[in-house]
């Protein structure tokens, strides 16, 4: 099976832009989570959707939002973009059968500069 | 809220020694997961323990749940350099969080 993809790879943008990230789970997988990863935080999650719905949110402000799409291909979007937001941003599939206790197959990530 | 805290945050050993990182929870956990990301890669998944007291080996490495289902290890025998990268638990209750991660650093 192919693995997780994310585009684009790497993004730089500026204060105040928006940017929308995407991730397409392994085949037959139904929950795509996405998950924030900066050096000193560590990994954050950000939300979860399932079957196009959001199933859990972490705690990220509204400026932070998601969508996932019939065939299960999930957009991240982030509105007025700051530069705390540079980080590595993360989508990982799971067959979404078990909440919280699936194994989290992650893709390479979307590497966000924010100037 | 949930919390799941690693231990220590960054180990250096040379080649050959032992290496352990723990993993704690502020509360009772459901199970947990073990991922490895290697420098300039991704989270990979390792193992996932259920039960309380269980203990799993993959080759060099033990994994152990504590008897609670508080708290984990994970202990690699006799390090390799391709040991390398960062450790990640995970657990779970109501929400898959992810502890801060062990970077494990190896010299030949």
């Amino acid at each position: 099976k192919a693995g997780v993809t994310q585009t684009p790879r790497y993004l730089i943008k500026t204060r105040g832009q928006q940017v929308t990230l995407s991730c397409s789970p392994i085949s037959g997988h139904r929950s795509v989570s996405w998950y924030q990863q900066t050096p000193g935080q560590g990994l954050q999650f950000l939300f979860e959707y399932f079957s196009e719905t959001q199933r859990n949110k972490g705690n990220f402000p509204g400026r932070f939002s998601g969508r996932q799409f019939s065939n299960s291909r999930s957009e991240m979007n982030v509105s007025t973009l700051e530069l705390g937001d540079s980080a590595l941003y993360l989508c990982a599939s799971s067959s979404g059968l078990a909440a919280y206790t699936d194994t989290q197959y992650f893709g390479p990530g979307t590497r966000l500069t924010v100037l | 809220g949930q919390q799941v805290m690693q231990i220590p945050q960054y180990q250096h050993v040379q080649e050959g020694e032992d290496f352990t990182t723990y993993c704690n929870s502020s509360t009772t956990l459901s199970n947990i997961q073990w991922y490895k990301q290697r420098p300039g890669g991704h989270p990979v998944f390792l193992i996932q323990l259920v039960k309380s007291g269980e203990v799993k080996k993959q080759k060099r490495l033990t994994f152990q749940f504590g008897e609670a289902k508080k708290n984990s290890s994970l202990h690699i025998t006799a390090t390799q350099t391709t040991d390398v990268g960062t450790y990640f638990c995970a657990g779970s209750r109501t929400a898959l969080i992810f502890g801060k991660g062990t970077t494990l650093s190896v010299s030949s």
